[in-house]
């Protein structure tokens, strides 16, 4: 099956700063989700984006599908932005998580 | 906005006693499946399930593990004789039409297995 790897594992910010996480796959993929998990174990829906860029508020994020990536950009981080941060992807009917990126934003 | 809703939040059980986790995905969805997360380790795919049949399941969803649509709106995970290692957050999905649409989570359910 598909694998999925996030990088970095862990980041921590100030409030204020910008950040890019990453996600890689290793084969095409017609379906990719960004997910934030909050401090209550809740899977909050990011974007979904096969391809190309969207942006809502300060997130957006950009798949290039061709090049088996996809990345999400947070600026001006707040402390609230604290979480995990999950991508997954799939070629089938199953979505396919990475390990995630433990992001702490600090005041 | 039409959401996944679950039942119940947090449910503790007995190792051996039978536990069903409740899901009611958004009306017109059609594919619905679950998932899971042990604690601190990443999302895990169960199964899909789709015109009242499984259509995909992963190595985890053994005999111990069933699904049912039992009504028009409910879905449910039964797991017959609880281990300590389900100790888990179930989360149930759904979307319109299957791969590649966007899969919509609810809030999950935490398991603790005593």
């Amino acid at each position: 099956g598909i694998q999925v790897e996030q990088s970095p594992p862990d980041l921590i910010l100030q409030e204020g700063a910008n950040s890019t996480l990453r996600c890689n796959f290793s084969d095409s993929v017609n379906n990719l989700q960004w997910f934030h998990q909050n401090p209550w174990g809740q899977l909050i829906n990011l974007f979904y984006i096969p391809s190309g860029t969207k942006q809502n508020g300060r997130l957006s994020a950009t798949t290039v599908a061709t090049e088996r990536y996809s990345l999400l950009y947070i600026s001006s981080s707040q402390t609230t932005d604290s979480g995990v941060y999950f991508c997954a992807a799939t070629s089938g009917s199953r979505l396919t998580f990475g390990e995630g990126t433990q992001l702490t934003v600090n005041p | 906005e039409p959401e996944v809703t679950q039942t119940p939040s947090h449910q503790v059980t007995q190792m051996g006693q039978e536990v069903i986790l409740r899901c009611v995905p958004i009306s017109n969805h059609l594919y619905f499946y679950w998932y899971r997360q042990i604690l601190g380790q990443k999302v895990e795919f169960l199964v899909s399930f789709y015109n009242n049949e499984i259509s995909e399941k992963s190595e985890i969803f053994d005999d111990q593990f069933s699904v049912e649509r039992p009504d028009g709106s409910n879905f449910t995970l039964k797991i017959r004789s609880t281990k300590l290692e389900d100790s888990a957050m179930y989360f149930c999905a759904s979307n319109l039409a299957g791969f590649p649409y966007e899969q919509y989570f609810g809030p999950g359910t935490r398991l603790t297995v005593t």
